[in-house]
């Protein structure tokens, strides 16, 4: 089965905090995908990477960055939290082009 | 500019009966189209895909029709049951060998009442 970890299932931070979610997948996947979130907004993609230390933005990079360093592990960075920030988090890979597994997502709030 | 629509943010059936979920797009380069399944405080899992060459995939309870001209697909649960009571994404990605983006809409929340 394939195996898309999360570091954190809740986390609260407060505004201006430095930001880390970490991924993990165990099936040797080339792609990684962070996306959020939101009620009525449904999911939308912040950065993926199709390699290690390549990485693209997705619809709403603003505010984020990301690191993959190595091929399990991808990780978003908030780099100084907003309120705005609060969210759902969800990691996903796949291989080539085939289907996206999902993390459970960290439930991200920021006082 | 939403490109893949769900136009209906929620739908209540009877347990036994036919769910149909449905999902318009806009882009003409999809070729591939997925359905998830989401449940509160959990990450969406892969329910069943349909590659544009074809008009039906079937798994089961679950089929997804796809209608290229009308830009539309459905998916159908039958019979449903409570335990499908969950938020349903439909997802969309491009043709083209670089392309691992999804597009997804913005859900449905699908009640099964029993």
């Amino acid at each position: 089965d394939v195996k898309v970890t999360q570091s954190s299932r809740y986390l609260v931070k407060r505004t201006g905090e430095k930001v880390f979610l970490e991924c993990v997948q165990d099936m040797d996947h080339e792609n990684m995908f962070w996306y959020r979130q939101d009620p009525g907004l449904g999911l939308r993609l912040i950065y993926f990477s199709y390699d290690v230390k390549m990485k693209e933005k997705g619809d709403i990079p603003e505010g984020y960055s990301v690191s993959r360093e190595k091929k399990e592990r991808f990780s978003l960075i908030l780099e100084s939290a907003s309120t705005n920030q609060t969210s759902m988090y969800l990691c996903a890979s796949s291989d080539y082009r085939n289907e996206q597994f999902f993390g459970p997502g960290t439930r991200l709030t920021v006082l | 500019d939403q490109q893949v629509k769900q136009n209906s943010p929620s739908l209540s059936v009877q347990e036994g009966r036919i769910s149909i979920l449905n999902c318009d797009y806009t882009n003409s380069m999809f070729d591939y189209f997925l359905w998830y399944k989401k449940y509160p405080a959990e990450g969406p899992t892969f329910l069943i895909s349909i590659s544009s060459i074809k008009d039906k995939n079937e798994d089961g309870r679950f089929t997804v029709f796809l209608n290229k001209s009308a830009k539309h697909l459905s998916l159908h649960i039958v019979p449903s049951q409570p335990g499908d009571s969950a938020v349903y994404f439909c997802a969309a990605r491009p043709s083209g060998a670089g392309s691992y983006q999804l597009t997804f809409g913005k859900g449905t929340k699908l009640s099964v009442i029993p």
